[in-house]
């Protein structure tokens, strides 16, 4: 079973706009965390990111923030205003328990265009 | 603080040599990772290294290798490259687990004719 799962293999949305990208995750650990990062057609995996299953409050960094639903089991990313610079994929992953030797899970990405 | 380093940026090679690329992670992160993507199979983990030893290990073939040395500068070594194995190798450092954080550099194209 698909451990994170991003729905939308690809998004148009019109500049200025805000844009949701979906991820879905599945585990059992209560201690884990979502990591959401953004890849360019340059190459560079860019952190945009970071909610832990304990945080009280949803995540925000500037435009992006997360819409952590833990029952729901979905930690979605909102961009807001978007921009043309916000072309790119958009890939969701998760860690498990903390000190687990198990590494990152990724989902298979979100390809966004800002049309202008 | 300068970022994750990888070079070289750009490699051709042909089936059957071998093939060695190089990262230089976030001064003080000990932690380095390797991933290969593809258009087809995405996101793939090879490997992490933490303080010269290797932690955890993708299911990748022998063919597929690394090191870290002493100054947490890491190595990733393909032997009798495939069609394959065409890809961007990745590299990712964090301070010290694999699972915080993850900084990534930019990449090396790898081509296989």
């Amino acid at each position: 079973a698909q451990k994170i799962t991003q729905t939308q293999p690809g998004m148009f949305v019109q500049e200025k706009e805000a844009v949701t990208l979906d991820c879905t995750y599945d585990t059992s650990d209560p201690s884990y965390g979502l990591f959401w990062y953004k890849q360019p057609s340059s190459g560079e995996m860019i952190f945009l990111i970071y909610q832990g299953s304990y945080d009280q409050q949803n995540a925000t960094e500037g435009r992006y923030s997360l819409n952590f639903q833990k029952a729901r089991k979905s930690a979605n990313l909102v961009i807001s205003a978007s921009q043309l610079g916000d072309s790119a994929m958009y890939f969701c992953a998760m860690r498990e328990a903390p000190d687990s030797n198990y590494q990152l899970i990724w989902g298979a990405g979100t390809k966004l265009i800002i049309k202008p | 603080k300068a970022g994750v380093t990888q070079t070289p940026r750009y490699l051709i090679k042909t089936r059957g040599q071998q093939v060695t690329l190089s990262c230089s992670p976030i001064s003080g992160h000990r932690s380095v990772s390797w991933y290969q993507q593809t258009p087809g199979q995405g996101l793939q983990f090879l490997f992490e290294y933490f303080s010269e030893t290797q932690r955890n290990k993708g299911n990748f073939p022998g063919r597929f290798s690394g090191r870290q040395f002493s100054n947490s500068r890491s190595e990733m070594n393909v032997s009798t490259l495939e069609l394959g194995d065409s890809a961007l190798y990745l590299c990712a450092s964090s301070l010290h687990e694999i699972q915080e954080t993850q900084y990534f550099g930019p990449g090396t194209r790898l081509l296989v004719l």
